[in-house]
C-alpha cells in the first residue's frame, strides 16, 4: 500500500509484482523529466528521462508516462526485484536566468518483499 | 573514470563551528550543486554554480557558504550560523541544457555532537 503524511510516500510490493510510482509536477512548460533512484546512504542515480513530446518511454524493465493533460507522471518497474528497493524521485529543470536546474520532488520509497 | 567525488563520507562538527565539504568533479561540466537532504525528506537546493567565480543561491542559502574558483572544485561551508546542520549534503553537476541529468557524489553526512 501507499501511505503519505510527514513521512516519505511508501510503495510496499512483493518480489515479481509491477511497481508503479507516480509524480504530479506543476510547472505546464516543463518539456524534459527524469527518473532518479537512490539507494540507502548513496547520491540519487539516474533511471531514465522522456521529453513532453512524448507520452512514454521504455528501457530495461523500467516504462515512463507522462500525462501532459494532468502533469502527471508515472515509472512503472516490472517484476520488481529486491534490489529494486530504493526511494526514487521525479525531477524536472526549472528555468532560472537562462539556466536550468534540477528540481527534485518529494519522493517515494519503494519497498520490496521477497 | 569520470565522476563527482564528496569527501568526507562522514563528518562531526562541534557547535559553533564551520565546516567544509569537498566536492570535485572530472565531468567537464559547467554547472554545480548542493542540495541538503533531511531524513525522509527530499532534495532541498542550497546553492549552485553555472560557471566558474559565479554562484547563486538556492532555496535554504542562510547559514552555508560557497566558491568555486575552479572549474572541477565546488566545496560548502557550513558556517556556525547554521542552526540545524545536522544532514545528508550531495553535490552534483550537469552539462548546460535543459535536457541534460544531474550527476551525483555519494554525498556527506554531517552531525553535530
Amino acid at each position: 500500500g501507499e501511505s503519505v503524511g510527514l513521512h516519505l510516500p511508501t510503495l510496499s510490493v512483493q518480489e515479481g509484482d509491477n511497481s508503479i510510482i507516480n509524480c504530479a509536477y506543476s510547472n505546464s512548460a516543463s518539456d524534459y523529466f527524469i527518473w532518479y533512484k537512490q539507494e540507502s546512504g548513496k547520491g540519487p542515480q539516474f533511471i531514465i528521462d522522456i521529453r513532453s513530446n512524448m507520452d512514454k518511454r521504455q528501457g530495461q524493465r523500467v516504462t515512463v508516462l507522462l500525462n501532459k493533460t494532468v502533469k502527471h507522471l508515472s515509472l512503472q518497474i516490472a517484476a520488481t526485484q529486491p534490489g529494486d528497493s530504493a526511494v526514487y524521485f521525479c525531477a524536472e529543470p526549472y528555468a532560472s536566468g537562462g539556466s536550468y536546474i534540477p528540481t527534485f520532488g518529494r519522493g517515494t520509497s519503494l519497498i520490496v518483499h521477497p | 573514470d569520470g565522476g563527482i567525488t564528496q569527501s568526507p563520507k562522514y563528518l562531526f562538527r562541534k557547535e559553533g563551528q564551520n565546516v567544509t565539504l569537498s566536492c570535485e568533479q572530472n565531468l567537464n561540466h559547467d554547472a554545480m550543486y548542493w542540495y541538503r537532504q533531511d531524513p525522509g525528506q527530499g532534495l532541498r537546493l542550497i546553492y549552485y554554480s553555472q560557471i566558474v567565480n559565479d554562484f547563486q543561491k538556492g532555496d535554504i542559502a542562510e547559514g552555508y557558504s560557497v566558491s568555486r574558483e575552479k572549474k572541477e572544485s565546488f566545496p560548502l561551508t557550513v558556517t556556525s550560523a547554521q542552526k540545524n546542520p545536522t544532514a545528508f549534503y550531495l553535490c552534483a553537476s550537469t552539462d548546460t541544457g535543459v535536457d541534460t541529468e544531474a550527476f551525483f557524489g555519494q554525498g556527506t553526512r554531517l552531525t553535530v555532537v
